[in-house]
């Protein structure tokens, strides 16, 4: 069975940083590209990053661009997000996702929440 | 980036009916490769999102033929048929064809 655990959210100050974990098992995640996706409070979904199975390339949502890093280690099974310079609207829950397809994901984690305020 | 359309944004149903979510996007949703990546997640309340239907048609692993999804080009439909009480939720289109991906802004279903 699939399962993907986030951990590391919290609450934080506008301008600091925060770094999110994800343990995956159930599948080989070294043969799988990782998603993060966040849902602001009552709000819908917005995509925000991808990285490869292999590391060998990342990809950003505009929106974070600059200011979050994904990064994976496959010896342990865990995929990060890295987020510097936070703001309010990056308030919201952060998924991270089993990547399927083209571009789509099959298996989600429950979630860790992000609150940025002062 | 692409936007994707859903309506209606809630969706009064009567377990044992039969409803339509549709979604439109911005642009053809057709890849270059011939295949058309719009999918369907259902995100019950308290839960992360769950895949339903993914390449337009398809039923991911589980998902009960109750679900089916259909369409082409910019304008596709979900139908859930025989509505049990685990089908509440909201339900989000996704584009994957173009870069970023985007989903669809939900459609809650509810009972009436």
């Amino acid at each position: 069975e699939v399962q993907l655990v986030e951990s590391g959210g919290g609450l934080v100050k506008p301008g600091s940083s925060l770094k999110l974990s994800c343990v995956a098992s159930g599948f080989t995640f070294s043969s799988y590209g990782m998603h993060w996706i966040r849902q602001a409070p009552k709000k819908g979904l917005e995509w925000i990053a991808l990285i490869y199975y292999d590391s060998s390339n990342k990809y950003y949502a505009d929106s974070v661009k600059g200011r979050f890093t994904i990064s994976r280690d496959n010896s342990k099974n865990t995929l990060y997000l890295e987020m510097n310079s936070l703001r309010s609207e990056d308030t919201a829950m952060y998924y991270c996702a089993k990547r399927t397809g083209y571009w789509y994901f099959d298996f989600w984690g429950p979630g860790t929440m992000v609150t940025v305020s002062s | 980036d692409v936007l994707m359309t859903q309506t209606p944004v809630s969706l009064p149903v009567s377990l044992g009916g039969q409803v339509s979510i549709s979604c439109r996007s911005s642009q053809s949703l057709v890849h270059s490769d011939g295949n058309t990546y719009l999918h369907w997640y259902l995100q019950k309340p308290g839960q992360s999102p769950q895949l339903l239907i993914y390449r337009v048609s398809n039923r991911f692993s589980g998902v009960p033929d109750r679900f089916s999804g259909s369409g082409s080009g910019t304008d596709f439909t979900l139908k859930i048929s025989r509505v049990e009480p685990e089908d509440l939720g909201v339900y989000y289109c996704l584009q994957s064809t173009h870069f970023p991906p985007t989903f669809g802004g939900g459609t809650k279903l509810e009972l009436k």
